[in-house]
């Protein structure tokens, strides 16, 4: 079974809908990333939370919220989807288990496409 | 600024031949790890290989390698006897240790050609 899983895989949406993307996992990192790819781009950071009662924003948190429900889940919520909020989504775990090069090790991505 | 820096938008390289990606980064802390990750088609984001700033040794794991030059900021990834998997987008990252935040660069378009 994969460490780190996202729900769904791929989503298509319309324009002012609410959509929540899911992140599980069984490494038992303390720290977990939602990061947004845009085509032929790298990663821009939404968000990040260290434990259960930390959570920050990165880089691009407009449009988007977050909640940590469990150390082992994170979701991401976009609360009004727009056009522009097509991209691939990835969850990212961190923690001391990383051999303490605290690397971050990414789910399979969930593509979102808003209409 | 923190900032990493992939010049090459595309490579492309022959078939058991070695490959070197090129990054080069900017920081203002004196501890920091570096990252490589391979995006192939399918999308996931695979990590590679880390060297962190006061690693003295180069570090290797299995075809890949870090040839770490601090001095001049560079940590390019060296892949030797390529191979058609080896095809996929290269990612190169930065942690600096003052915080958990990732920099990432904008990738390097790797095609092994048969």
């Amino acid at each position: 079974d994969a460490d780190v899983t996202q729900t769904p895989r791929n989503r298509i949406t319309k324009t002012g809908k609410r959509i929540m993307l899911e992140c599980s996992q069984t490494k038992g990192h303390d720290r977990m990333y939602w990061y947004r790819q845009d085509p032929g781009l790298g990663l821009q950071l939404i968000y990040y939370s260290f434990d259960v009662k930390d959570i920050n924003k990165g880089e691009i948190s407009d449009g988007y919220s977050v909640s940590r429900q469990a150390q082992a889940k994170f979701s991401l919520s976009l609360e009004s989807a727009i056009p522009n909020q097509t991209a691939l989504y990835f969850c990212a775990t961190s923690g001391p288990t990383s051999g303490g090069t605290d690397t971050q090790y990414f789910g399979p991505g969930t593509r979102l496409t808003v209409l | 600024a923190q900032k990493i820096t992939q010049t090459q938008p595309g490579m492309f390289v022959q078939e058991k031949e070695a490959v070197t990606l090129d990054c080069t980064y900017d920081t203002s802390d004196q501890s920091y790890g570096l990252f490589w990750y391979k995006q192939p088609s399918s999308g996931e984001m695979i990590f590679l290989i880390y060297q962190g700033s006061y690693d003295e040794q180069n570090a290797t794991e299995g075809r890949y390698s870090l040839n770490f030059q601090k001095a001049r900021k560079s940590a390019n990834l060296v892949i030797s006897a390529s191979q058609l998997g080896d095809s996929a987008m290269y990612f190169c990252a930065m942690r600096p240790f003052s915080n958990y935040q990732l920099i990432w660069g904008a990738g390097t378009k790797l095609i092994i050609k048969p």
